[in-house]
């Protein structure tokens, strides 16, 4: 499984954006770009996917470099809610998800 | 995003004892299911993968005759933890994916604790 590497923790602003980064190297052609959440105590939780090209969604925002070896993840405007274990995890389709450490938000109010 | 339920979300047992979860797919026919677990302050460990009417595969280290897991319809799976002892205790996910579905969907997990 290709490995990303993510920051241990970051900090925002109640109503600020937030741009968490994710570094994927070794990513493969056929490797799908995916995003979860885990607020505490809970299961994971789906945010956001992409291959390619730049994606948006309800909840987030997806940009992917041009050579797709790094990705953000976009919260446009984060509430005490987004609080919680932010994972990048490439997979390949029809593969297994395999998670890595994760980026801790602590959302400031 | 489609709905994955788990039951129990917590439950504690004694030592010895055997202890079932139990994971549906509610609005979709779950082909493969994914089982997980978590200790404190820890990422998620993947344990298992099943696939409907097949053997589960096993992830390197993790007991197949201590985690049974089966898959029998296209909507359950369970995870039975045998024999559980206290090292056992920890928060235990299960993820399910729809047949040539991309993204897998997860259950609330289950806090389990082996006193």
């Amino acid at each position: 499984d290709a490995k990303t590497t993510q920051p241990n923790s970051m900090e925002s602003n109640e109503e600020e954006p937030v741009h968490l980064p994710c570094n994927h190297s070794t990513i493969s052609g056929t490797d799908y770009i995916h995003w979860y959440r885990q607020l505490p105590s809970q299961g994971p939780e789906y945010v956001i996917h992409g291959l390619t090209s730049n994606v948006n969604n309800r909840m987030a925002s997806l940009a992917i470099a041009e050579d797709r070896k790094s990705s953000t993840l976009i919260l446009h405007r984060a509430t005490l809610r987004d609080a919680a274990v932010y994972y990048c995890i490439l997979m390949e389709y029809g593969n297994k998800l395999v998670f890595g450490a994760g980026t801790i938000l602590r959302v400031k109010s | 995003g489609a709905v994955v339920s788990q039951h129990p979300s917590w439950v504690i047992c004694k030592s010895g004892t055997s202890v079932k979860i139990e994971c549906r797919s509610l609005d979709f026919q779950a082909t493969t299911m994914f089982w997980y677990r978590q200790f404190p302050k820890q990422s998620l460990m993947l344990m298992a993968t099943s696939n409907e009417g097949s053997k589960a595969t096993y992830e390197q280290g993790v007991e197949k005759d201590k985690f049974l897991i089966n898959h029998a319809s296209l909507t359950l799976s369970t995870l039975t933890v045998t024999s559980a002892h206290p090292e056992d205790s920890s928060f235990y996910i299960c993820s399910a994916r729809a047949d040539r579905g991309l993204l897998a969907f997860f259950g609330q997990g289950t806090r389990l604790t082996v006193v």
